[in-house]
């Protein structure tokens, strides 16, 4: 299957301070990346769509300018988490799919995820 | 909007044995696309099986398959011969048809965390 990497694996940092996460595509091109969140013991909550080349957007309820989401290539998707503080700790997931046409379009792959904790 | 119900927030199985789990979503669409993810203690979302709605086949992936019901918009998910290495939290997800952008998000159940008991 298609490869999506994250990184970092695990940050943390001190409250007041900005995180950034990368979300790349290692083996196909995404136009669109898909960043979630998860609480301990819940499902994937999706944050935003981030897409190639223009504005990302935000699930209702999603503060755009605490996560920032740039997709500037069509590899790379970033979030920064703005002026973190403890309520931000969470671990957060990217995923995309492949282009084009067949069943691996169909598909979301996923990163292996990122833990942050905000002291 | 579409929703994903997994009505069993735990199961248990004992290696060897067989456990089904359920799923059950809505939607007003005809075409869509169905998926059961595995998340280990890793935290790795894995895709396990999908099922595509236009077709009738039930999907099977080795000791996985799922049981289709698109008139009662069922999905459930029967894994054979248990591993201990199939322990970890099953997501039952939805995705609609059409492509592009935000369509192709997952819409994701709240979970079923499986228990493989030696």
């Amino acid at each position: 299957g298609a490869v999506v990497s994250q990184h970092p694996s695990r940050v943390i940092c001190k409250s007041g301070t900005s995180v950034k996460i990368e979300c790349r595509s290692l083996d196909f091109q995404a136009t669109t990346m898909f960043w979630y969140r998860q609480f301990p013991k819940q499902s994937l909550m999706l944050m935003a769509t981030s897409n190639e080349g223009s504005k990302a957007t935000y699930e209702q309820g999603v503060e755009k300018d605490k996560f920032l989401i740039n997709h500037a290539s069509l590899t790379l998707s970033t979030l920064t988490v703005t002026s973190a503080h403890p309520e931000d700790s969470s671990f957060y997931i990217c995923s995309a799919s492949p282009p084009g046409r067949g069943g691996a379009k169909n598909i979301q792959y996923f990163g292996a995820g990122t833990r942050l904790s905000v002291l | 909007a579409q929703t994903v119900t997994q009505s069993q927030p735990e199961m248990s199985v004992q290696e060897a044995e067989t456990v089904t789990l359920s799923c059950t979503y809505d939607t007003s669409e005809s075409d869509y696309y169905l998926f059961w993810y595995k998340q280990p203690p890793s935290r790795q979302m894995i895709l396990v099986i999908r099922q595509e709605a236009y077709k009738q086949q039930n999907a099977t992936e080795n000791r996985f398959s799922v049981n289709f019901q698109k008139a009662a918009k069922s999905f459930s998910l029967k894994i054979s011969d248990s591993q201990l290495g199939d322990a970890a939290m099953y997501f039952c997800a939805y995705r609609g048809y059409n492509s592009g952008g935000s369509n192709y998000k997952l819409t994701f159940g709240k979970g079923t965390l499986l228990t493989v008991n030696p």
